[in-house]
């Protein structure tokens, strides 16, 4: 049983295109995050939801929107597209006083 | 910044080695955490320890923790070929929800 899940694992783009990235976690936690590692492999969060309700958005450009239909997902829909979106995408989740976060396997997005 | 920095960043030791891996961060945390992250894979917890705690054990790893020195160490013992993955320390900070990530150390453990 998976425990946070994300699709696509991969997605390869144009520039200007806009994409989605869906995640769902089955664990029934309260909080879930969005991170983007880079080439460097530094990660960085993005966003934090917390019963549906945005938490944290660590000054991320308005081209990516988080929607949260539900506290078991956490979508991410990123319009125009750049080339420096290019990174690896995690989801994590956590019970809503934080502590241990489940992560996703990731999604690979390559925008060329 | 709250951006931990982690020690050194890569390692690379004999199977069967102890590997150490150290943590710094700059302001007052709740607790510090340890994840592993095998390649091409998601980050996988191993370890939380509290502010007010100062040593915890998990199998083959040991983590301490020195708030008057701000830092933290992971050692595995008697590594194992699978142990080969990055290695990132993650706090979190008094009055922040969040998690915030050191930049990993590559471990690399050779038969």
């Amino acid at each position: 049983d998976t425990a946070v899940s994300q699709t696509p694992k991969y997605l390869v783009t144009q520039m200007g295109n806009d994409k989605s990235i869906k995640c769902e976690q089955n664990l029934g936690h309260d909080t879930m995050y969005w991170y983007k590692q880079d080439s460097k492999k530094f990660l960085k969060i993005m966003f934090s939801y917390n019963n549906k309700e945005l938490i944290i958005n660590e000054t991320v450009p308005n081209r990516f929107s988080p929607k949260s239909p539900d506290k078991a997902h956490l979508n991410l829909h990123i319009n125009s597209l750049e080339l420096g979106d290019s990174a690896v995408y995690f989801c994590a989740s956590s019970r809503i006083d934080g502590g241990t976060q489940y992560f996703g396997p990731g999604t690979r997005l390559l925008v060329l | 910044s709250q951006q931990g920095e982690e020690d050194p960043q890569a390692l690379s030791i004999q199977e069967g080695e102890n590997a150490t891996m150290n943590c710094s961060y700059k302001t007052s945390i709740n607790n510090l955490q340890w994840y592993r992250q095998n390649s091409g894979r998601g980050l996988v917890h191993l370890i939380l320890i509290r502010s007010n705690e100062r040593e915890k054990h998990s199998g083959r790893l040991r983590v301490t923790l020195d708030t008057s020195k701000k830092s933290s160490s992971l050692l595995i013992t008697a590594s194992r070929a699978a142990d080969t993955a990055s290695y990132f320390c993650a706090t979190e900070h008094q009055g922040a929800q969040k998690l915030v990530f050191g930049q990993g150390t590559r471990l690399t453990i050779n038969p």
